[in-house]
């Protein structure tokens, strides 16, 4: 099955700074890469996703790249603020999936500092 | 409405006992999900129900047992769980053929809020 690694396991910034999150993928067949946002006590969040049929996308100041050809894809988030602090995965979904199944990375703690 | 919902949002329970996490969904999602969660793990697969039925089943113990009654709802009974089974179960949902959808979300899963499960 797919494998996702993803790096670092902890991130801290200081507020304004950016913030990158990378992750790999084993499976070239996969074609759909979420990331999910985990506050403390509180469910995944959906931020951000992006097709193999595309190379980035942008919302704000949340932006994610995918290079199919190294099969990696990353999160960049821009003029981070605390409230960006909480725990972040990145998740790849093999086509033919069909079922929508989800493989997820280890995560990242991300901290902003004020 | 595009919530998934979850209930009890905390459990504690003995060894012994029985209980049910129920998770209900009205978004027309045919795809729904169980997770079992540890603090700062990601989200690990249990089961997967596809039309009411169990599609995948990840060598989850026989002392879970899920259960969807109808397309809105999804069911986790528990039954003499260990000390180790205590974590966050999450419920999620999802269309379930991977499709474009409209706003450009492609198969997106939805989670619930989780029931904070403690074995005693």
């Amino acid at each position: 099955g797919e494998n996702v690694e993803q790096h670092p396991s902890t991130l801290s910034v200081q507020e304004g700074d950016s913030a990158v999150i990378k992750c790999t993928y084993s499976d070239s067949a996969s074609n759909y890469f979420p990331w999910y946002k985990q506050e403390l006590g509180k469910r995944p969040q959906l931020i951000i996703d992006i097709r193999s049929n595309v190379g980035e996308k942008k919302d704000q100041r949340i932006a994610v790249t995918l290079n199919k050809t190294a099969k990696h894809f990353s999160l960049h988030i821009t003029e981070t603020q605390p409230e960006d602090s909480a725990v972040y995965f990145c998740a790849a979904n093999p086509r033919g999936s069909t079922l929508g199944r989800l493989y997820f990375g280890r995560g990242t703690q991300l901290t902003v500092w004020p | 409405d595009t919530e998934v919902t979850q209930t009890p949002k905390h459990l504690v329970m003995g060894m012994t006992n029985k209980k049910s996490l129920k998770c209900e969904q009205h978004m027309g999602h045919r795809a729904m999900y169980w997770y079992k969660q540890k603090a700062k793990k990601p989200p690990e697969l249990m089961f997967v129900y596809s039309y009411e039925k169990l599609s995948i089943n990840e060598s989850v113990p026989s002392r879970f047992s899920p259960e969807c009654p109808n397309s809105s709802l999804l069911n986790l009974h528990l039954h003499a769980l260990q000390p180790e089974d205590s974590a966050l179960y999450l419920c999620a949902s999802s269309q379930e053929r991977a499709r474009r959808l409209a706003g450009g979300s492609y198969n997106e899963q939805f989670f619930g809020p989780g029931t904070r499960l403690t074995v005693l």
